[in-house]
């Protein structure tokens, strides 16, 4: 049991640049989320996902795209990176059903920098 | 909309010393309230969580979070803090209205530096 993995841990990008940000998760949880952390600001969400097939925006969605095609996976696609979107990326997931209050896990996270 | 406020950047505090970080919330409805802990370069683990019940939760590593709703705050403490304890610390809090799905929303995160 892997419990949350990210890929890569470290990236660094040109602006302009486009990639994906890797997130898996091996406990079955339904709900699966992206976060961004950046200093003095907390984790801020971007996008998040109910299930397989659905996804929809957070707090900041600009510049990211984001698909749901089976239950452990949740991609995050940087369209043309720009040097706003350095910051260190988390991936989460969890059940939805039972206690409504369900913990979130955390992936180790993927520090990246666009120059 | 719901928001959670830690109103300390920085928290220090001598080792064997009480600790307590801050934090403070607003949700619509009735809170679902959380706190994480970051070491450096790690994610984030789950220390405790508030759904309903007893004001006071116990956690891992010997913390334990006190609810007060008349306040709205959700303050994390330990009797007696460790060196291993220095790390940023997150409330989050959650609405129980179910169609906001399992979306958190983060304080800013508190800083503790336990020293020697």
């Amino acid at each position: 049991n892997a419990g949350v993995t990210q890929t890569p841990k470290f990236q660094v990008l040109k602006t302009g640049q486009s990639m994906t940000l890797q997130c898996a998760q091996d406990m079955n949880h339904e709900y699966m989320s992206w976060y961004r952390q950046d200093p003095g600001m907390g984790l801020r969400l971007i996008h998040y996902s109910v299930g397989a097939g659905i996804t929809d925006q957070g707090e900041v969605p600009n510049g990211y795209n984001v698909s749901r095609s089976t239950t452990e996976d949740f991609p995050l696609r940087l369209l043309s990176a720009a040097p706003s979107q350095t910051s260190v990326y988390f991936c989460a997931s969890s059940y939805l059903g039972g206690s409504p209050a369900d913990t979130q896990y955390f992936g180790p996270g993927t520090r990246l920098t666009v120059l | 909309a719901q928001s959670v406020a830690q109103p300390e950047d920085q928290v220090n505090v001598a080792e064997g010393n009480p600790l307590t970080v801050k934090c403070t919330y607003s949700v619509s409805g009735n809170p679902y309230l959380f706190w994480y802990v970051q070491y450096p370069n790690r994610g984030l683990q789950f220390l405790l969580k508030y759904i309903t019940g007893d004001n006071l939760v116990k956690g891992s590593y010997g913390f334990e979070a006190e609810f007060n709703k008349s306040q709205t705050s959700f303050h994390l403490k330990k009797p007696s803090a460790l060196v291993s304890d220095s790390a940023l610390y997150f409330c989050a809090v959650r609405d129980m209205i179910k169609a906001a799905g399992n979306k958190l929303t983060f304080g800013g995160g508190t800083r503790v530096l336990v020293k020697p």
